[in-house]
């Protein structure tokens, strides 16, 4: 059973300073991706990623693959108000067709 | 494009009454899915549905809920009798191919049973 675990499950942030969120995955994927969800929200599409070393980057946000480790990161820099959400990392296997998430990390940034 | 649509998207019931929900995916996506995400956790798949077939189900808790596609269009998803442990939000997600070709969410119903 494909197992997905991020850490932590909670981060305090202070605005300008740089984090990381870590995504483990038990089983053999190449496909990650990474989701973010406001309070009473759906859930937004930030990246996709699709094979080893592959890096994506938008704003604020850079998502890693690393699929012999099975692990993914979310680095956020120089963080502000407007990135606090919970975010979740899913992975997608070649026979299942389907995603699983791992439990959230809630993000809340301080001024 | 119009979104994964749902409906609705709150409702309050008692405990042991029955509820449904509706989904109506993005023209075109093929395979639709249903997930439940109980607060403070990632969504969980329920059902997954290519065209009008079922692919996987194995989640489902079977003898309370249950969920059909006729026509492979839009979907319901139901759940008779519901118990509390059932309050969560119940997300649908379409997707164009399956793997690869990308999922989009709806908003949701939440569903909180008293």
């Amino acid at each position: 059973e494909l197992k997905v675990e991020q850490n932590p499950l909670f981060l305090s942030m202070q605005e300008g300073k740089n984090y990381t969120i870590y995504c483990n995955y038990s089983t053999t994927s190449d496909r990650l991706y990474w989701y973010r969800q406001d309070p009473g929200k759906s859930l937004e599409s930030l990246f996709v990623l699709l094979s080893n070393g592959a890096v994506k980057q938008e704003g604020r946000l850079m998502a890693s693959l690393d699929t012999k480790a099975r692990l993914s990161t979310l680095h956020i820099t120089a963080a502000v108000h407007d990135l606090s959400a919970t975010y979740f990392c899913a992975v997608d296997t070649a026979a299942g067709n389907k995603l699983t998430f791992g439990g959230g990390t809630r993000v809340l940034v301080k001024p | 494009e119009a979104g994964v649509a749902q409906s609705p998207r709150y409702k309050i019931i008692e405990k042991r009454q029955s509820v449904a929900f509706w989904c109506n995916p993005i023209s075109g996506h093929a395979t639709l899915y249903w997930y439940q995400q109980i607060l403070g956790q990632g969504p969980k798949l329920l059902i997954q549905f290519q065209n009008n077939g079922v692919v996987d189900d194995s989640q489902l808790p079977k003898d309370r809920f249950s969920a059909e596609r006729l026509k492979g269009v839009d979907s319901t998803l139901k759940i008779q009798p519901a118990k509390l442990e059932d309050s969560a939000v119940y997300l649908c997600a379409s997707s164009l191919t399956g793997r690869g070709s990308g999922y989009t969410f709806g908003s949701g119903t939440r569903l909180t049973v008293v």
